[in-house]
């Protein structure tokens, strides 16, 4: 089954920009989705299609995916940006969900 | 607006099996390409993908909980119900149920605000 590998923790001081990659076999050619999911909080789609944002979600996110790395952008980043972030994308192969395993944002 | 809510026992026996329970509103799962999808989240641990029910009835299920989990539709009662057979302690967790966007490769872009299922006797 596909795997997706996240760094568990990033850490960023306030008003830089943070990037969390997500990593999988040639994942270039899929489709990334991004959550941010804050404590105690259900998750929330903050990057869906590799790049596009949700209506409500703030430019300062971004997302870029080629070869074998996805990657979030958060720039400007603040204390509210503090979170565990999850990639997902759909393994076409199975039709089967697959998510990372998380990274945890801490703002400095 | 979607909406998305889940309910069910807050704790199960080991063995017993476990029937949750998504409530939702502001679509329709007879809608094409449209998906409900369950996900669990152990306490301190990441996403994990259980289910997904789409418009059609067609069903996919995680390749490591498949023998255990079946996941069927109301489209009346705008309801997916999740089981899961023989449950285990390390089946404790926060379950959501979750809106799989209606394109071709989907997404969950409404989550219910999940509940948290205890295992132990």
């Amino acid at each position: 089954s596909y795997v997706l590998t996240q760094p568990p923790s990033v850490s960023v001081a306030p008003g830089k920009t943070a990037r969390i990659t997500c990593g999988g076999n040639n994942i270039g050619s899929k489709s990334v989705h991004w959550y941010q999911q804050k404590p105690g909080q259900a998750p929330v789609l903050v990057i869906y299609f590799d790049s596009d944002r949700p209506s409500g979600i703030p430019e300062r996110f971004s997302g870029s995916n080629s070869g074998n790395t996805a990657t979030l952008t958060i720039s400007r980043v603040e204390a509210g940006d503090e979170a565990d972030y999850y990639c997902q994308v759909w393994d076409n192969s199975s039709d089967h969900q697959v998510f990372g395993g998380g990274t945890k944002l801490t703002v400095l | 607006q979607i909406t998305l809510k889940e309910s069910g026992p807050t704790l199960v026996k080991p063995t017993q099996t476990l029937t949750l329970t998504c409530t939702f509103s502001g679509f329709s799962l007879s809608t094409s390409g449209v998906g409900v999808g369950w996900i669990r989240q152990p306490p301190g641990k990441a996403l994990e993908w259980l289910a997904l029910i789409y418009w059609n009835d067609d069903k996919r299920y995680s390749p490591s909980l498949k023998s255990r989990l079946t996941i069927t539709k109301d489209t009346s009662k705008n309801q997916v119900v999740l089981t899961m057979t023989n449950m285990d302690p390390v089946d404790t967790a926060t379950y959501y149920c979750a809106h799989r966007r209606a394109t071709t490769i989907g997404f969950f872009d409404f989550w219910g605000q999940g509940t948290l299922v205890t295992v132990s006797s």
